[in-house]
């Protein structure tokens, strides 16, 4: 169980282009949804926390007006970079958490973004 | 402040036994969660204790001592496919989780 799919997988694109990366938890409904990017050997870092039905909560230093997340629904979440450019190259990572602040998070399999 | 220590890394051979360290300071605390990265993949949750003693499931088995800020993970009977990064990841008063580098295992024959 606690199955999480991120898609897609790898992106390659141009400078300039908006990004869409879905996050669905298969079998449970996800009351609270995270976003990490995470640069080669370091920690995750969380970019932002959305719970269904509201906006999303941001850490400081990211923007929102660039990464925008939505949770609409009880099973996804998307994270759109706006403009992306090559500093937005990075492994980003999707993780959704169950009913309950004491829940394990459960990851997708992470996006591979590449900006040319 | 919150912070993670484990060591950055760690050399075990297959078949034997090793012990991953997490020392941890949190603001507030909510339990402490290990998760398992493989190199360019997503985190796998491992195990999760909020009472201090030794969580066992299987080969992985994971230890709390709250008074102390510390926490280990333990593998046994070693395979190649241990090798991976190891997430010690406390839980703060806000419910959120705090993470490390992590400490990457390496598995030699």
């Amino acid at each position: 169980g606690a199955v999480v799919s991120q898609h897609p997988s790898r992106v390659i694109c141009k400078s300039g282009t908006s990004v869409k990366i879905e996050c669905r938890s298969l079998d449970f409904q996800a009351t609270t949804m995270f976003w990490y990017r995470q640069f080669p050997k370091q920690s995750l870092m969380l970019m932002a926390t959305s719970n269904e039905g509201s906006k999303a909560t941001y850490e400081q230093g990211v923007e929102k007006d660039k990464f925008l997340i939505n949770h609409a629904s009880l099973t996804l979440s998307t994270l759109t970079v706006t403009s992306a450019h090559p500093e937005d190259s990075s492994f980003y990572i999707c993780s959704a958490r169950g009913t309950g602040e004491i829940q394990p998070q459960h990851f997708g399999d992470g996006t591979r973004l590449s900006i040319l | 402040g919150q912070n993670i220590d484990q060591p950055t890394e760690m050399t075990a051979t297959e078949g034997a036994i090793v012990q991953i360290n997490c020392t941890y300071q949190t603001s507030g605390f909510n339990g402490l969660f290990w998760y398992q990265q493989h190199a360019g993949e997503a985190p796998t949750f491992l195990s999760y204790n909020v009472l201090d003693g030794l969580e066992e499931k299987g080969r992985f088995s994971s230890f709390l001592s709250r008074s102390k800020g510390y926490s280990y993970l333990l593998l046994k009977e070693l395979q190649m496919k241990d090798s991976a990064s190891y997430l010690c990841a406390p839980m703060d008063s806000n419910y959120q989780l705090i993470w490390g580098a992590g400490t990457k295992l390496i598995i030699k024959p």
